[in-house]
C-alpha cells in the first residue's frame, strides 16, 4: 500500500531554512494532492500547503510569503522549504496524500508518521 | 478564515458507551467536513470524509452527520482503541484547509 516518510534535519538555527522531503512508495503521484501539515502546542493542525501531481500549488496564506514546495515525479517525492525559521515553526511536520477531484481537495487520506523539527540555536 | 470549533475539549467516557462530539463551522460549509482520529505518537487518520461517508476500513461504529454550520461524529460503542483525540477539519476552502482544535476522548 501507499506509504510516506517524511526526511530532513530535526533541528534548525533560527533565521535559517528548513527543508524537507517526503518519499512516497507503493504507489502513484497521480491523480493526488500532496500536501504538508504541521502541529505544534500552540498551533494544532495547521495546513501549510499543497500541490497537485501536475504541479499546481496552494499555499497558506499565512505562511506564502516563507514557503514553497515541490514535486519530482521522477523519484516520487515532494519536498518543502520554509525561510527564515523562528522558534514558532518548531512543529511535528507531517507529508500527506489528498483526495479529490481535479479541482477541489477533499480530504488528507494517507499521512506520513511525522518528524519533530525544532528550531534553536 | 473559517475557523472550526469542537465541544467538548475532552470526555471520559467507558468502553460501550455512545459518544458525541460536535463540530462547528463559522459559516456553511455544505459537507466539506472530515474527521480524523489521533492517538498519541502517531499521524492523524482519517476516518469520514465528506460530513458522512466512512473511510475504508474503518469501522461501522464510527458514523458522522450534519450539514452547513453543524456537524457530529457519533462512535456508537465505544472500544479500548477508541480512546484518541478527534479533529474535524473543512474542506470547503481549498485555499485555506483548517482543523478544529480537537476533542480528546479518554477513559472514565
Amino acid at each position: 500500500q501507499v506509504q510516506l516518510q517524511e526526511s530532513g534535519p530535526g533541528l534548525v538555527k533560527p533565521s535559517e531554512t528548513l527543508s524537507l522531503t517526503c518519499t512516497v512508495s507503493g504507489g502513484s503521484l497521480n491523480p493526488f494532492y500532496w500536501s504538508w501539515i504541521r502541529q505544534s502546542p500552540g498551533r494544532g493542525l495547521e495546513w501549510m500547503a499543497y500541490l497537485y501531481y501536475s504541479g499546481s500549488t496552494y499555499y497558506n496564506p499565512s505562511l506564502e510569503s516563507r514557503l514553497t514546495i515541490s514535486i519530482d515525479p521522477s523519484r516520487t517525492q515532494f519536498s518543502l522549504k520554509l525561510t527564515s525559521v523562528t522558534a514558532a515553526d518548531t512543529a511535528i511536520y507531517y507529508c500527506t496524500r489528498g483526495v479529490g477531484g481535479r479541482y477541489h481537495i477533499d480530504a488528507f487520506d494517507i499521512w506520513g508518521q511525522g518528524t519533530t523539527v525544532t528550531v534553536s540555536s | 478564515d473559517i475557523q472550526m470549533t469542537q465541544s467538548p475539549s475532552s470526555l471520559s467516557a467507558s468502553v460501550g458507551d455512545r459518544v458525541t462530539i460536535t463540530c462547528r463551522a463559522s459559516q456553511s460549509i455544505s459537507s466539506y467536513l472530515n474527521w480524523y482520529q489521533q492517538k498519541p505518537g502517531k499521524a492523524p487518520k482519517l476516518l469520514i470524509y465528506g460530513a458522512s461517508t466512512l473511510q475504508s476500513g474503518v469501522p461501522s461504529r464510527f458514523s458522522g452527520s450534519g450539514s452547513g454550520t453543524d456537524f457530529t461524529l457519533t462512535i456508537s460503542s465505544l472500544q479500548p482503541e477508541d480512546f484518541a483525540t478527534y479533529y474535524c477539519q473543512q474542506s470547503y476552502s481549498p485555499l485555506l484547509l483548517t482543523f478544529g482544535p480537537g476533542t480528546t476522548v479518554d477513559i472514565k
